[in-house]
């Protein structure tokens, strides 16, 4: 299984909307509604955003939203703010209970 | 609210095995269908799932690394563990432990703060 591709970096200003790539194929983003996206400070622990392509866990402002069309997934962050600066990873279920990461993108807050 | 911790020397010696323990506080794994599981990241880069256990011990992994892996949970002391062979400086990450809380392998919600391992002689 081969990693999932992100966009290195992105950026937007404060209060605009950034959107996050995740590529992958039909044998595992394509394949199934099971994406999920992190968001990762620096020296941190990956903190849950999205699962299952769409959802959000209790305690995550809905700035943060999900979507799937074919092989490509993506995390859009609307209203930037300052906080959001960090790394964001994806991952996808890659079939007979297996799991694929991104390389992770990092968002600038300009 | 679960809690995880990770345990474990810092640093390994070229071709031998590492070992880590994760444990779990605020619940039991033993009374908790859920799945519980290892991601590692090398530093500077993404992450990359190691592996993961069901509560009853059924385990998964990494297909990459499945030959090296072995990982085990003990629910008399409430906690599950890492066991990585034949080692090599790309071992170097660290390491996290992690559970969706629920019964999925797909995600994960509750996250220890991570451990770094370093593979050097």
């Amino acid at each position: 299984q081969s990693a999932l591709t992100q966009p290195p970096s992105a950026s937007g200003s404060p209060g605009q909307s950034v959107t996050i790539s995740c590529t992958g194929t039909s044998s595992d983003v394509g394949g199934y509604n099971y994406v999920s996206w992190y968001q990762q400070h620096p020296g941190k622990a990956p903190k849950l955003m999205i699962y299952e392509v769409t959802k959000r866990p209790s305690g995550v402002p809905d700035r943060f939203s999900g979507s799937k069309s074919g092989n490509t997934a993506s995390l859009t962050v609307s209203g930037l703010q300052a906080e959001d600066e960090a790394d964001y990873h994806c991952s996808s279920y890659a079939g007979s209970n297996n799991l694929v990461f991104g390389g992770g993108t990092k968002l600038t807050v300009l | 609210q679960l809690q995880l911790q990770e345990s474990g020397p810092g640093l390994v010696k070229p071709s031998e095995t590492l070992s880590l323990t994760c444990t779990v506080s605020g619940g039991s794994i033993s009374s908790s269908p859920y799945y519980w599981g290892w991601i590692r990241q090398p530093p500077g880069k993404g992450l990359e799932w190691i592996g993961t256990i069901y509560y009853s011990g059924t385990t998964y992994y990494n297909p990459s690394l499945k030959s090296r892996v072995t990982i085990s949970v003990d629910t008399s002391k409430n906690r599950f563990s890492l066991k990585l062979s034949s080692v090599t400086a790309a071992d170097t990450a660290v390491y996290y432990c992690a559970t969706p809380s629920a019964l999925s392998i797909s995600w994960y919600l509750y996250w220890g703060q991570g451990t770094l391992v370093t593979v050097s002689s």
